[in-house]
């Protein structure tokens, strides 16, 4: 178990809607990441926050938005959903940029 | 984005074997070069990692062989077991900032 946790484990939803992502980075980590993982495109990188402000961008889509809240948890919200947006998405916490602490994953399918 | 590469693809070994995975990347500015490990289902987890002023990193049947003037570094799991049955991940870059991973090697090690 890294610590790090992530909510809803799997989600199910229609193209066009919006779903919202949950992160809780492991305690005292300052630093969160998200990351999609598909079967065609491997481990994408798509943000990182860092005490609440954003740290670095990725190739992450206009329809996707992040945020990282005063109790460093995260939110990843995922709008007019496709097809193609179904993947896994990582959420991982860092204290010194060093190592990664990846959570579980949420499993997105959309139909 | 920076282009790293690995190979194989995929990789299938005798139990008690030598497992080697290879990571090439382009920019030679990277400073850190980590290993993940990821088991189906699981997020990834960082299995090794070695800064650019050693050669080679020794951890258990774990080892990272560098070589800058290649930019390539790979890694070597000896005496392979069933357990180690998983998929590879390189995510070379500057220190604090790897964010981009290889699109992983799936090893399989044969009972």
């Amino acid at each position: 178990d890294s610590g790090v946790t992530q909510t809803p484990k799997h989600l199910i939803t229609a193209t066009g809607q919006r779903v919202t992502l949950r992160c809780s980075p492991r305690s005292g980590d300052l630093s969160v990441y998200w990351y999609q993982q598909s079967l065609d495109q491997g481990l994408q990188f798509l943000i990182q926050y860092y005490n609440g402000e954003e740290r670095a961008k990725g190739n992450i889509l206009e329809r996707f938005s992040a945020q990282q809240f005063p109790d460093l948890h995260s939110e990843l919200n995922l709008s007019s959903l496709e097809l193609g947006d179904s993947a896994l998405y990582f959420c991982a916490s860092s204290v010194d940029g060093e190592t990664q602490y990846f959570g579980p994953g949420t499993r997105l399918l959309v139909l | 984005q920076q282009q790293v590469k690995q190979s194989p693809q995929s990789l299938i070994v005798q139990k008690g074997g030598i497992s080697i995975i290879n990571c090439a990347y382009e920019n030679t500015a990277f400073d850190y070069f980590p290993w993940y490990q990821q088991f189906p289902g699981k997020g990834p987890a960082l299995l090794i990692a070695i800064r650019p002023d050693v050669s080679e990193k020794k951890e258990g049947r774990f080892t990272i062989s560098f070589n800058k003037s290649a930019k390539q570094f790979s890694l070597h799991i000896m005496d392979s077991q069933p357990g180690d049955s998983a998929t590879y991940f390189c995510a070379p870059g500057p220190y604090g900032q790897n964010f981009v991973f290889g699109p992983g090697t799936r090893l399989s090690v044969l009972p």
